[in-house]
């Protein structure tokens, strides 16, 4: 089985700041790792995942996330935020390999940044 | 735009009706996905289809009846609701596998008087 924590369950940030959101999972088998956000009255978008190969991913729109086996963390970070960037934030998890992509959400982080 | 469209976006229901929330997807996905997403609570999977057969029952309760007719197009009929089944229901879609993308729609918000 799987689960996911995210402890922080509201960010404020003012605008241009940096900012992390941090996430850690528990898994007794291999999983992939994504990061999913949600604009208000929106359903989840895919904003990255990990599947394999350099621990670090990217998105397109500035925000990163690096893979720590070790801590079993998958912290999603941002250098500077824009106001656009409010939004709810869930990272999840997925057996590797499986058939389907069931995924383990956590409970999510209200990124709210402040101008 | 996200391909996944749920409707209606918004139901209010009382606990003895029967409704019925639609997911349709046309993006050649052959998996297809319900969540229960409740406030200060991760999201919950419901139901998993692929290849239009059921593969997971997350020990959801037999007030909740999922149907998927096609690769494209899945229903979750709802009976006998209670008010804690008040919840966003988000349904999804992907390709077969677990490293790939799953689409989501907007959510039907569901409230039961």
């Amino acid at each position: 089985a799987q689960s996911v924590t995210q402890l922080d369950s509201q960010v404020p940030v003012f605008e241009e700041a940096p900012v992390e959101l941090r996430c850690n999972y528990s898994s007794s088998v291999s999983v992939y790792l994504f990061w999913y956000v949600q604009y208000p009255n929106q359903g989840l978008q895919l904003l990255l995942k990990y599947l394999s190969g350099s621990t670090l991913v990217e998105s397109i729109n500035g925000f990163e996330a690096e893979f720590n086996k070790s801590q079993t963390s998958f912290h999603l970070r941002k250098p500077s935020v824009h106001i656009s960037d409010t939004a709810e934030y869930f990272c999840a998890v997925t057996q590797r390999g499986g058939a389907t992509n069931k995924l383990i959400f956590g409970t999510g982080t209200l990124l709210a940044v402040q101008p | 735009e996200t391909g996944v469209t749920q409707t209606p976006r918004h139901l209010v229901m009382g606990m003895t009706n029967k409704k019925s929330l639609k997911c349709e997807q046309h993006l050649g996905h052959n998996a297809m996905y319900w969540y229960k997403q409740s406030a200060k609570k991760p999201l919950e999977l419901m139901f998993v289809y692929s290849l239009e057969e059921r593969v997971e029952n997350n020990s959801v309760p037999s007030r909740f009846s999922p149907e998927c007719p096609n690769s494209s197009h899945l229903f979750l009929h709802l009976h006998t609701l209670q008010p804690e089944d008040s919840a966003l229901y988000l349904c999804a879609s992907s390709r077969t596998g677990s490293d790939t993308e799953a689409f989501f729609g907007q959510g039907t918000r569901l409230t039961v008087v």
